[in-house]
């Protein structure tokens, strides 16, 4: 069975850092990644993900995240942080086994300080 | 506009009264899902679906029924529940394949007194 690892329950940077949010993935197979963001009071909406082709993958709202396959990793990245990046942000794994089957991990909440 | 929709957002009820949570999408969307939201746990699957009538457990399914009979509607429900219930609950759908981007509802928050 497929997990997700987010070592960093809760991250502050200041506003205009950079930003880098870790994902550690477990599956057999080929996974495919994924990277949610959840403001306050909201549901989830996704970022970016990755299935094949380029391990560098670009995102909405100025995010990236690269797949490293041996280090089985998904890290967020973004150059410079907004205040209105703060934020819970969710890294997930789904299955390559033809269907929807998706694994969340805990999250990684961000506060932005000015 | 493309939505999952839920109902109702804020739910207070007391131990053993049965509810139902409904959900609905309006993007012919064949594949939903619940998911509960806790806090240090993340969203963990409660139950999903691959289409109508086809409906699986996911990792937390004890205590919860679903139903898939319309391809657009996705109800769950808690025939007895139990304070250990109380959580935030999502709704999810997409299209088949596993590539496909999931959309959220905006969440049901249940308290279980």
């Amino acid at each position: 069975a497929q997990s997700v690892t987010q070592p960093d329950i809760h991250i502050t940077v200041s506003e205009g850092a950079s930003l880098e949010l870790r994902c550690n993935y477990s599956y057999g197979a080929t996974p495919y990644l994924f990277w949610y963001v959840q403001s306050p009071g909201q549901g989830l909406q996704l970022l970016l993900k990755y299935f094949s082709g380029d391990t560098l993958v670009q995102g909405i709202k100025g995010f990236e995240a690269e797949f490293k396959r041996s280090q089985s990793s998904f890290n967020l990245r973004k150059p410079s942080v907004h205040w209105s990046d703060a934020a819970e942000y969710f890294c997930a794994v789904g299955t390559s086994g033809g269907y929807q089957k998706v694994t969340f991990g805990t999250g990684t909440k961000l506060q932005v300080i000015p | 506009e493309a939505q999952v929709t839920q109902n109702p957002r804020y739910l207070i009820t007391v131990t053993g009264k049965k509810l139902t949570v409904t959900c609905s999408q309006n993007m012919n969307h064949e594949y939903m899902s619940w998911y509960r939201q806790d806090p240090g746990l993340g969203l963990r699957q409660i139950y999903y679906s691959m289409n109508v009538e086809v409906t699986d457990k996911g990792d937390v399914p004890e205590g919860y029924k679903v139903s898939r009979k319309e391809k657009r509607n996705f109800p769950l429900i808690l025939e007895s529940p139990s304070p250990n219930q109380t959580s935030l609950y999502f709704c999810a759908s997409s299209f088949q394949r596993e590539t496909d981007t999931q959309y959220f509802g905006p969440g049901t928050r249940l308290t279980v007194l």
